[in-house]
């Protein structure tokens, strides 16, 4: 089955930088790599996704890239806010009724 | 959007005993929702796949009959976790997919069992 892997667990960024989380994956079948914000006590919510053909794709102050090849995405957030503050999760599917594999999970924290 | 609305939000109840909870599809039909399981601090794990009108499918380590599946219709699945223990304790979310589009998740279940 699909496996993947997420980097860094913890990333503590000054508020206005830059913040990157990378993740892996195993499944070439993979299709379509989502990634989640969460508060605590509530449920994922949907921050930007990517399909395998496509390379990036970005929407204001997020973005995320696919390198299929090496079987990598990452996610970009620039001009960190203090909001932004949460766990992000990446994901990886192969579509249709398969369920989403899911990284460990990024606690990204925002210094004022 | 298309709207997964999960309930209970919360729900504590004692050890083997058994607890429903419900996810619906408010504006779309969904012949298959997704159930995950989160423990805390930890990333979500899928733990069935439910399937309208059918049997759902399980996976692997996960107890069919411990964790009942029903899809009776096309907008309401429901996990019961029967015969309840402390372990079994966690967050639990349901999911599905609108269209081929993207999952949409619950609010999520937060079940104490004490």
């Amino acid at each position: 089955g699909e496996n993947v892997e997420q980097h860094p667990s913890t990333l503590s960024v000054q508020e206005g930088d830059s913040a990157v989380i990378k993740c892996t994956y195993s499944d070439s079948a993979s299709n379509y790599f989502p990634w989640y914000k969460q508060e605590l006590g509530k449920g994922p919510q949907l921050i930007i996704d990517i399909r395998s053909n496509v390379g990036e794709k970005k929407d204001q102050r997020i973005a995320v890239t696919l390198n299929k090849t090496a079987k990598h995405f990452s996610l970009h957030i620039t001009e960190t806010q203090p909001e932004d503050s949460a766990v992000y999760f990446c994901a990886a599917s192969s579509g249709g009724a398969d369920g989403l594999t899911f990284g460990k999970g990024t606690h990204l924290i925002i210094q004022p | 959007g298309a709207v997964v609305s999960q309930h209970p939000s919360r729900v504590i109840c004692k050890s083997g005993t058994s607890v429903k909870i419900e996810c619906r599809s408010l504006d779309f039909q969904a012949t298959t929702m997704f159930w995950y399981r989160q423990f805390p601090k930890q990333s979500l794990m899928l733990m069935a796949t439910s399937n309208e009108g059918s049997k759902a499918t399980y996976e692997q380590g996960v107890e069919k009959d411990k964790f009942l599946i029903n899809h009776a219709s096309l907008t309401l699945s429901t996990l019961t976790v029967t015969s309840a223990h402390p372990e079994d304790s966690s967050f639990y979310i349901c999911s599905a997919r609108p269209g081929g589009a993207a999952y949409t998740f619950g609010s999520g279940t937060r079940l104490t069992v004490v």
